[in-house]
């Protein structure tokens, strides 16, 4: 696609639900990164994937958190039991190897999660 | 660990003021400082830089980085109240590109 594409924009969801975040990042892409921007705070890093592979999960913060990446393309982002402190924009991220050397990444518009 | 701190945290100012956004980094191996202007969700691409002493600049912006100090600048002349906007900066080392961000500077430019 000409852009990456998030979805849903805005989750609001029960404490102790699971959530499933969608990340359709553009064509070609082989790079992509999932980050998390609390109110007021920069961008945590969370996964790294190159094709369908994580070789960097280090920022995940707990095992209820998941996410795998088919076809070298979308990826899901997978919340276990949510807890308030999830409450964050889930943003991701892609790139190709010529674009990350010259613009970094693009960024999709993210995922507004909202614990209640 | 990788570390970027950007100062001053908020900033508020008057349209055609100039203004200064620091940021320091703590990268291993690194290879490229980042900027990026975020209004709403997405942030967007403003600068590259990986040379020492290279002034670039796109319209009233313009950023430079200092390799020995490891601090960039990021200066926004005559502002504008659509430079209203968290403006973050992220260094990347030589691996496989993962960036890391700074807490972010929020500006706030009145009329």
């Amino acid at each position: 696609g000409a852009g990456v594409s998030q979805s849903p924009s805005n989750k609001v969801t029960e404490k102790g639900k699971d959530v499933e975040l969608r990340c359709d990042p553009i064509s070609g892409h082989t790079a992509l990164y999932w980050y998390r921007q609390s109110l007021g705070q920069g961008l945590e890093f969370l996964i790294y994937f190159q094709g369908n592979s994580a070789p960097d999960k280090s920022g995940l913060p707990s095992d209820r958190f998941s996410a795998e990446r088919t076809g070298g393309s979308v990826s899901t982002l997978t919340i276990q039991r949510t807890q308030q402190e999830d409450s964050a924009v889930y943003l991701c991220a892609s790139s190709s190897r010529l674009d990350r050397d010259t613009y970094g990444y693009t960024f999709g518009s993210g995922t507004r999660l909202t614990v209640v | 660990e990788d570390k970027v701190v950007q100062s001053p945290l908020s900033l508020v100012v008057h349209e055609g003021d100039t203004v200064t956004l620091n940021c320091s980094y703590e990268v291993t191996n690194f290879r490229s400082l980042l900027w990026y202007k975020q209004e709403k969700k997405a942030p967007t691409f403003l600068f590259m830089l990986t040379s020492s002493g290279i002034e670039k600049k796109s319209g009233r912006l313009s950023s430079i980085l200092d390799k020995k100090e490891l601090f960039s600048i990021l200066n926004i002349t005559a502002t504008q109240t659509g430079d209203s906007a968290i403006y973050l900066c992220a260094a990347g080392g030589t691996s496989y590109g993962k960036l890391t961000f700074g807490q972010g500077t929020i500006l706030t430019v009145h009329p």
